[in-house]
């Protein structure tokens, strides 16, 4: 079975553009999560979706936002890009939302903002 | 006062030793879990816990719920398993999963 893909891999943006990120959970799976790793803060949580709908919600400015559609994947999207949004984004999976699933990560998307 | 707290932030061992890596948490939990990621930023999900001790191979996991204390223990190390090990606990008021700042381990051969 295919892992959890993510594209780009890695991306280079100026301040002030958009980006939009994506990611392909591991077949079977319904939930997906994004989160955050910058050397700074660490990894932070960002969104958490189930069968399209948005569950739970980190500490962001509204310039991050995301959908997952019927078939899963997922999209995050970060508007009016700062140079503090350079960061190591990361996605992953799971059967179902709840504290004992085990979630399977991709191999994140490096941004980098100018 | 970070929610989760790691120790030791650096750890460097030589191949063979017992390692132990502690975390602590401040937040009402539901699950603990410990993730580890090796350079270039791939993260794997190791455990799982609840409560108790789960062992997989070298690899053992435990928690305190009173103490609000998780170890990570890995026996006879080895130099793959040189990586970041991350604790996160999902809890808090938001259910959300906050993580802890690693823990770098470098075995040396």
């Amino acid at each position: 079975k295919a892992g959890v893909t993510q594209t780009p891999r890695y991306l280079i943006k100026t301040r002030g553009q958009q980006v939009t990120l994506s990611c392909s959970p591991i077949s079977g799976h319904r939930s997906v999560s994004w989160y955050q790793q910058t050397p700074g803060q660490g990894l932070q949580f960002l969104f958490e979706y189930f069968s399209e709908t948005q569950r739970n919600k980190g500490n962001f400015p509204g310039r991050f936002s995301g959908r997952q559609f019927s078939n899963s994947r997922s999209e995050m999207n970060v508007s009016t890009l700062e140079l503090g949004d350079s960061a190591l984004y990361l996605c992953a999976s799971s059967l179902a939302p709840g504290a004992m699933e085990t979630q399977y990560f991709g191999p994140g998307t490096r941004l980098l903002v100018l | 006062k970070n929610e989760v707290e790691q120790s030791p932030q650096n750890l460097t061992a030589q191949e063979g030793e017992f390692i132990t890596i502690n975390c602590s948490y401040s937040v009402g939990i539901s699950a603990l879990h410990w993730l580890q990621q090796h350079p270039g930023g791939g993260i794997v999900s190791l455990f799982m816990l609840s409560s108790g001790k789960k062992k997989h191979g070298r690899l053992i996991a435990t928690i305190n719920i009173q103490e609000k204390h998780s170890s990570l223990h890995i026996t006879a190390s080895h130099p793959r398993d040189s990586a970041v090990y991350i604790c996160a606990v999902r809890g808090g008021a938001t259910n959300k999963l906050i993580f802890g700042t690693g823990t770098l381990l470098a075995v040396q051969p």
